[in-house]
């Protein structure tokens, strides 16, 4: 079957750098996406991987390991404002463009 | 518009009644999803729309749940008989290939 996993929640120290799991068992694979989601609204692109490796995008970093069917997002000096949800999603190969989603993981930051 | 436009933002009615939703995708976004998340739970996929292909409608939950998408741009999801179960955040997202660009949801709350 298709299945993602992540933690259900983390807590993290302002300043920190925490790092967010992901692994996925999928029929295909055609990239693995990042989104944040703050409470009360939709989900925003953070990031997006489809080669091995680690994508660096100013205080976010994504990796990714196809041989693994891993991937994990790294924060780094962790703000007020990065408290959110951090969905994980990976496309199918194909021209199916359905992505199959996490449950996501609660990021908390405290002072 | 710049981003996906869904609306109403808030939608209250009584168990029974029929309820529309609507999306405005992004203009030039050949595909469209809508999705349903519960307070604290991941996304629930419903219905994705891609083009002129037959939509992919394995995620809707039951019949009284129906999507069309007009002129390959606007979409309405309707909710026949509502239950309460029902009750949660509906979201649609657009995209070009990807990533998915979400709108900010509708609230729906059954009585």
């Amino acid at each position: 079957g298709q299945n993602i996993d992540q933690p259900t929640e983390m807590t993290a120290t302002e300043g920190a750098i925490v790092q967010i799991n992901c692994t996925y068992q999928t029929s295909g694979f055609n990239g693995l996406f990042w989104y944040q989601q703050h409470a009360g609204e939709a989900p925003t692109f953070l990031s997006y991987n489809v080669l091995d490796g680690l994508e660096e995008k100013g205080r976010f970093s994504s990796f990714l390991s196809r041989s693994k069917g891993y991937s994990y997002l790294l924060l780094k000096e962790l703000q007020m404002k990065d408290s959110a949800s951090y969905l994980c999603a990976v496309s199918n190969a194909g021209n199916n463009r359905k992505l199959i989603w996490g449950l996501g993981t609660s990021l908390a930051v405290n002072p | 518009g710049a981003g996906v436009s869904q609306s109403p933002s808030n939608k209250v009615t009584e168990k029974g009644k029929d309820v529309e939703l609507r999306c405005d995708p992004i203009s030039g976004h050949t595909a469209l999803y809508w999705y349903r998340q519960s307070l604290g739970q991941g996304l629930e996929f419903l219905i994705y729309f891609q083009g002129n292909s037959a939509p992919d409608k394995s995620g809707l939950p039951s019949d009284r749940f129906s999507a069309e998408r007009t002129g390959g741009s606007v979409s309405t999801l309707t909710i026949q008989r509502t239950q309460q179960e029902d009750s949660a955040v509906y979201l649609c997202a657009s995209s070009f290939n990807q990533p998915q660009h979400f709108g900010d949801g509708t609230r729906l709350s059954i009585l």
